[in-house]
């Protein structure tokens, strides 16, 4: 079975704090996503990236990078926390399979308040 | 710029129904779509993922159709039971690209 874990489930933190949120997966895939979910907002891209030291930008990286230096690790860095950024954050990695599709699996999210 | 709607937001049944969930999305150039459930709190979990030159898969209860011409894909649950409650979720990547685009879900709840 894939498994993709995420350093914590809940997580709180101060304003103005520089926030690591950790992504392991353990099947080789090359993607990697960073997503956060909000209510009414759904699910919307951090960051992604496709390969080992690569990354692109979702459509809100504002205030957030990201580091991927091992295939099997992604993280997600909040430099400088604001209460904006309390959410619900998710990992995701994909594959290819029979026929090139790419089938994403989920990490448990991590929930992160930010006061 | 690809826009993915789901509707209704929120659904409730009585057990054993069969049911069908929409989702929308504006721009026919898809690699594919997925179909996710979400129980609360939780990470989503994949359901059926249905490539684009595909119209249909199939899982136990579970069927997702694709139509790309009309920008729309149903996930049709036969008989539901009560712990079919969940979120249901549908995101579709674009071609040439590695994004998936979300909708926002419908929120079903099957009564014993």
């Amino acid at each position: 079975d894939v498994k993709v874990t995420q350093s914590s489930r809940y997580l709180v933190k101060r304003t103005g704090e520089k926030v690591f949120l950790e992504c392991v997966q353990d099947m080789d895939h090359e993607n990697m996503f960073w997503y956060r979910q909000d209510p009414g907002l759904g699910l919307r891209l951090i960051y992604f990236s496709y390969d080992v030291k690569m990354k692109e930008k979702g459509d809100i990286p504002e205030g957030y990078s990201v580091s991927r230096e091992k295939k099997e690790r992604f993280s997600l860095i909040l430099e400088s926390a604001s209460t904006n950024q309390t959410s619900m954050y998710l990992c995701a990695s994909s594959f290819p399979y029979s026929g090139g599709a790419y089938e994403q699996y989920f990490g448990p999210g991590t929930r992160l308040t930010v006061t | 710029k690809q826009e993915v709607t789901q509707i209704p937001a929120a659904l409730s049944v009585p057990e054993g129904e069969n049911l069908v969930l929409n989702c929308s999305f504006t721009d026919s150039a898809i690699y594919n779509l997925q179909w996710f459930r979400q129980d609360p709190g939780k990470g989503l979990t994949s359901l059926l993922l249905i490539q684009s030159s595909q119209r249909e898969q199939t899982s136990g209860r579970l069927n997702a159709s694709l139509d790309k011409s009309s920008g729309r894909s149903t996930l049709y649950i036969a008989a539901s039971q009560p712990g079919d409650s969940a979120t249901y979720l549908c995101a579709v990547r674009g071609s040439g690209t590695y994004k998936y685009i979300f909708g926002t879900g419908t929120r079903l709840k099957v009564l014993a």
